[in-house]
């Protein structure tokens, strides 16, 4: 069955450190996002991808970034971690259209 | 610029009671797609239903239906005949359709409690 797989799916870093949070998806989906949900803010967009090569920023991008060089991943990466960056993250993918996003199980990354 | 918005932070019913989940979306968009995803206390976020902003009959998926005003703006998730499985936070989401692309919004989800 195809998925959707993030790892880790728990992390400890420390402040100032580089993390970088892995996506796969075998739908062979050409939409791939990413979000973040914190208490009281419902799930914010990190960054998205329609394709590869493409990436765009979204309404919390600031500090992370990705890049997407083949159709199955998504790497998230956090520049230089700040405390303000503990969350739990989601990567999900679509297939475009009105078609409904396929969520990966969520990483919780906590940053000392 | 698109906004959800869910005015209930927290919810309880009775079992086997129905339950309105709000929603109210805010778009200029002509065309659009409006999503409900739940999201137990594991933590996976399951997708419950779609509504497209032209779909003329309300969406249902066994328990589940959407009450969508377009003039209103609102599309309300309906649950019935409660179970204590639907405890859960549930969270609207709109994306606009014009170009197929458009990432999904979410609003900041409400926590629906079912009592026995």
């Amino acid at each position: 069955d195809a998925e959707i797989t993030q790892s880790p799916r728990h992390k400890i870093t420390e402040t100032g450190r580089q993390v970088t949070l892995a996506c796969h998806q075998t739908w062979n989906h050409n939409n791939m996002f990413w979000y973040r949900q914190d208490l009281g803010h419902g799930l914010r967009l990190i960054h998205y991808s329609y394709g590869v090569q493409d990436t765009n920023k979204g309404e919390v991008s600031d500090g992370y970034s990705v890049s997407r060089s083949n159709t199955e991943d998504l790497p998230l990466t956090l520049e230089s971690a700040a405390s303000s960056q503990t969350s739990v993250y989601f990567c999900a993918s679509s297939p475009g259209g009105s078609g409904e996003l396929f969520f990966g199980e969520g990483s919780r990354l906590t940053v000392l | 610029a698109q906004k959800i918005t869910q005015t209930q932070p927290g919810m309880f019913v009775q079992e086997k009671e129905a339950v309105t989940l709000d929603c109210t979306y805010d778009t200029s968009d002509q065309s659009y797609g409006l999503f409900w995803y739940k999201q137990p206390s594991s933590g996976e976020m399951i997708f419950l239903i779609y509504q497209g902003s032209y779909d003329e009959q309300n969406a249902t998926e066994g328990r589940y239906s959407l009450n969508f005003q377009k003039a209103r703006k609102s599309a309300n998730l309906v649950i019935s005949a409660s179970q204590l499985g639907d405890s859960a936070m549930y969270f609207c989401a709109m994306r606009e359709v014009y170009s197929g692309n458009t990432p999904l919004v979410f609003g900041k989800g409400t926590r629906l409690s079912v009592i026995a």
